[in-house]
């Protein structure tokens, strides 16, 4: 079935520091890939995306490239800020064809990376 | 645009206790889904709605859980009788076909079984 692996937090960064956190996926068909950003006490917001090998996502200063190649979509930011800390979440959603012969669109998530900055 | 609505936000019950969870997504989105976020992981989607009818439900647990979702637009998750392990963060979400379907979420209900 489809998962998403991401490394393991909890990630401590001091401000403008460089940050990845890596995401790799196993998945039949041709996935969209996700990172969701979740900010304490809020819902989950949708970060950035991208619907086909190659693509990149950015959104914020934060970047992600689909690699088919390597099945990972890990998530970068040259310079971080203390209002980056939250926890990010790796995901993956069917494509509408292969939703057609499976049914649903749900997405499938990461187990979550925790990030902290210090000021 | 309002957004996802939930409540109440947080809950604490002891086992073996009714709960009950309800969401009112963004006006228009046909697809709503509830998902059940434990501790220390991702999100796990319970069931989907497309308008009033179930489209995945292949992960809610049905013999304690249900949901419903009568006139296609505010649902109802209830959990009959709650354990221990299903304390959890309880997401709603909603999308439309219109704006991608990307998916919206809630603020979520924080619930606690004693």
């Amino acid at each position: 079935g489809n998962s998403v692996t991401q490394m393991e937090g909890p990630v401590t960064l001091s401000e403008e520091a460089f940050l990845t956190i890596n995401c790799t996926y196993t998945a039949t068909g041709y996935p969209s890939l996700f990172w969701y950003v979740q900010y304490p006490g809020e819902g989950l917001q949708l970060l950035l995306k991208a619907t086909k090998a190659d693509d990149k996502g950015s959104n914020k200063g934060f970047e992600a490239t689909y690699r088919k190649e390597t099945t990972s979509f890990h998530l970068e930011k040259g310079s971080v800020q203390v209002s980056d800390s939250a926890v990010y979440f790796c995901a993956l959603r069917t494509r509408i064809l292969d939703v057609i012969i499976q049914g649903a669109q749900k997405l499938v998530f990461g187990q979550g990376t925790r990030l902290t900055i210090n000021p | 645009e309002a957004g996802v609505a939930q409540s109440p936000r947080y809950k604490i019950i002891e086992k073996r206790q009714s709960v009950a969870f309800w969401c009112n997504p963004i006006s228009g989105h046909a697809t709503l889904y509830w998902y059940q976020q434990i501790l220390g992981q991702g999100p796990k989607l319970l069931i989907q709605f497309q308008n009033n009818g179930v489209v995945d439900d292949s992960q809610l647990p049905k013999d304690r859980f249900s949901a419903e979702r009568l006139k296609g637009v505010d649902s109802t998750l209830k959990i009959q009788p709650a354990k221990l392990e299903d304390s959890a963060v309880y997401l709603c979400a909603s999308s439309s076909i219109r704006v991608g379907n990307e998916q919206f979420f809630g603020p979520g209900t924080r619930l606690t079984v004693l």
